[in-house]
């Protein structure tokens, strides 16, 4: 069974600080490893999703990457803003074989950017 | 257009009430999907529909009946719910029903639900 892990649990930063949000998962032989943002109260909101056979992906001022070998992915997140101020979520399917879209979640790690 | 909608966006409702959460999506996506989310918890997966089709139900309650009329559409029935059941329920969609390393879940916004 998959179990994903997310450290911190929260963080607080200054804007305008380069951060690392963690993600560890148990079973490595996953196809690919997804990152989402919730805001409070609201749905997620799709960040970054990184193939099994990248070993990172950017989008703007993001950059995820991912090490199958040692079962971690990372997000980072370049020049805090306030507005990245969210949960972020990262999400691993079951390793191997035919996994139907099923997702297990972290935690999440609770962001605030502080202006 | 990426976008799933849900409505409603909040139900309030007793335990002897009947009640229905709908979401569609018209992406042409092939896979939907249902999670329930507790507060400062991550969502946990209920029901997975591919190709109109239920191919996983994580041991819901059946009390909670799902149904796919067609692929752009996905209803939650509720039916004699407990107070913990009260949650925000959210619907995904995704274009293949995860066997492309490339499949994406796009979520919806959700419905607020409580249960008095």
């Amino acid at each position: 069974k998959q179990e994903v892990t997310q450290i911190p649990a929260a963080l607080s930063v200054p804007e305008g600080e380069n951060l690392v949000l963690n993600c560890s998962f148990t079973d490595s032989a996953i196809y690919n490893l997804q990152w989402f943002r919730q805001d409070p109260g609201k749905g997620l909101t799709s960040l970054l999703l990184i193939q099994s056979s990248q070993r990172e992906q950017t989008s703007g001022r993001l950059n995820a990457s991912l090490d199958k070998s040692s079962g971690r992915s990372t997000l980072y997140i370049a020049a805090s803003q306030p507005g990245d101020s969210a949960t972020y979520l990262c999400a691993a399917p079951p390793g191997g074989g035919t996994s139907y879209g099923k997702l297990t979640f972290g935690q999440g790690t609770i962001l605030t950017v502080h202006p | 257009d990426t976008e799933v909608t849900q409505t409603p966006k909040h139900l309030v409702m007793g335990m002897t009430n009947k009640k229905s959460l709908k979401c569609e999506q018209h992406m042409g996506h092939r896979a939907m999907y249902w999670y329930k989310q507790k507060a400062k918890k991550p969502p946990e997966l209920m029901f997975v529909y591919s190709y109109e089709k239920l191919s996983i139900n994580e041991s819901v309650p059946s009390r909670f009946s799902p149904e796919c009329p067609n692929s752009s559409l996905l209803n939650l029935h509720l039916h004699a719910l407990q107070p913990e059941d009260s949650a925000l329920y959210l619907c995904a969609s995704s274009q293949a029903p995860g066997r492309k390393s490339t499949d994406t879940q796009y979520f919806g916004p959700g419905t607020r639900l409580t249960v008095l």
